[in-house]
C-alpha cells in the first residue's frame, strides 16, 4: 500500500493562478519531501520538510506539515505554464530508509 | 558535475533475457537507490544501499539482484527477465541527514532507463 497519497490526481489552472496540492501519509514519519518531475525525466526535489517543522518556503513553494492529521499540503503561488509537470510527495519512515511515494498530482498551468 | 547517470537510456528485452543497468552519481553521496516507476503509480523501491559494499531490499525486490562495487556506482541486473519487468527504472543517490541515525536528505535522481520485456 502506498504511504503518501496526492490529493487531486489531476489539475489544470490558468496562468497566474495559485495551484495547491494535498498529500496524505498512514504511519510516523521523519520527514516528508515534494518532487516535481517533468515528462519523460527524471524527479527534481523540491523541497524537505522534518516532522518537527511546520510550514517552509522555497521561491513560489510554500509546503505545510500537520503530522496530527498526517497531511501535507504544496502550494505553487503565481503558477506558470513551466510548472506543467507532475508533482510527488515522499515521505520518510522514522527508523527507515525506505521512501515511500505517492501516486502523484499531475498539473497543468495553461498559458 | 553530471550529477546521477544511467545507462542505457532505452532497452528492449525479450523474455529470460538478462541484462545490468548502470547507475553513477559523482556527488560522493553514501546512499544509492533503484526504482521503478509503472503508469499511474508512485516510485517503489527494488534495492537500495547505504555504502559501498552494502545492499538492502525495497519494497519490490524481486527478480532484481544489485550490487555496490564502488561507492560511486551501483547496478540493477535482471537475470531473467519477464514482461512485468517493462517499466521505467530511476536510480538515485543521497547524502546522509543530520537529524539522527537512518535518516538522509533529499534525493537526485538520474533521468531514466526505459525497459520494455517482449
Amino acid at each position: 500500500s502506498q504511504q503518501g497519497e496526492e490529493d487531486p490526481q489531476a489539475l489544470s489552472i490558468q496562468e497566474g493562478e495559485n495551484a495547491t496540492m494535498n498529500c496524505s501519509y498512514k504511519t510516523s514519519i521523519n520527514n516528508l519531501q515534494w518532487y516535481r518531475q517533468n515528462s519523460g525525466r527524471g524527479l527534481v526535489h523540491l523541497i524537505l520538510i522534518r516532522s518537527n517543522e511546520r510550514e517552509k518556503h522555497s521561491g513560489r513553494l510554500r509546503v505545510t506539515l500537520d503530522t496530527s492529521k498526517k497531511s501535507s499540503s504544496l502550494l505553487i503561488t503565481a503558477s506558470r505554464a513551466a510548472d506543467t509537470a507532475s508533482y510527488f510527495c515522499a515521505t520518510a519512515t522514522t527508523g527507515g530508509f525506505k521512501t515511500i511515494f505517492g501516486a502523484g498530482t499531475r498539473l497543468f498551468v495553461k498559458a | 558535475n553530471a550529477g546521477v547517470t544511467q545507462t542505457p537510456k532505452f532497452r528492449v528485452l525479450k523474455t529470460g533475457q538478462s541484462m545490468t543497468l548502470l547507475c553513477a552519481q559523482d556527488m560522493n553521496h553514501e546512499y544509492m537507490y533503484w526504482y521503478r516507476q509503472d503508469p499511474g503509480m508512485g516510485l517503489r523501491l527494488i534495492h537500495y544501499s547505504v555504502g559501498e559494499g552494502t545492499t538492502a531490499k525495497g519494497e519490490v525486490p524481486d527478480g532484481y539482484n544489485v550490487s555496490r562495487l564502488k561507492k560511486q556506482n551501483f547496478l540493477l541486473g535482471l537475470e531473467s527477465a519477464a514482461p512485468s519487468q517493462t517499466s521505467v527504472y530511476f536510480c538515485a543517490s543521497s547524502s546522509p541527514g543530520t537529524s539522527g541515525p537512518q535518516t538522509y536528505n533529499e534525493q537526485f535522481f538520474g533521468p531514466g532507463t526505459r525497459l520494455t520485456v517482449l
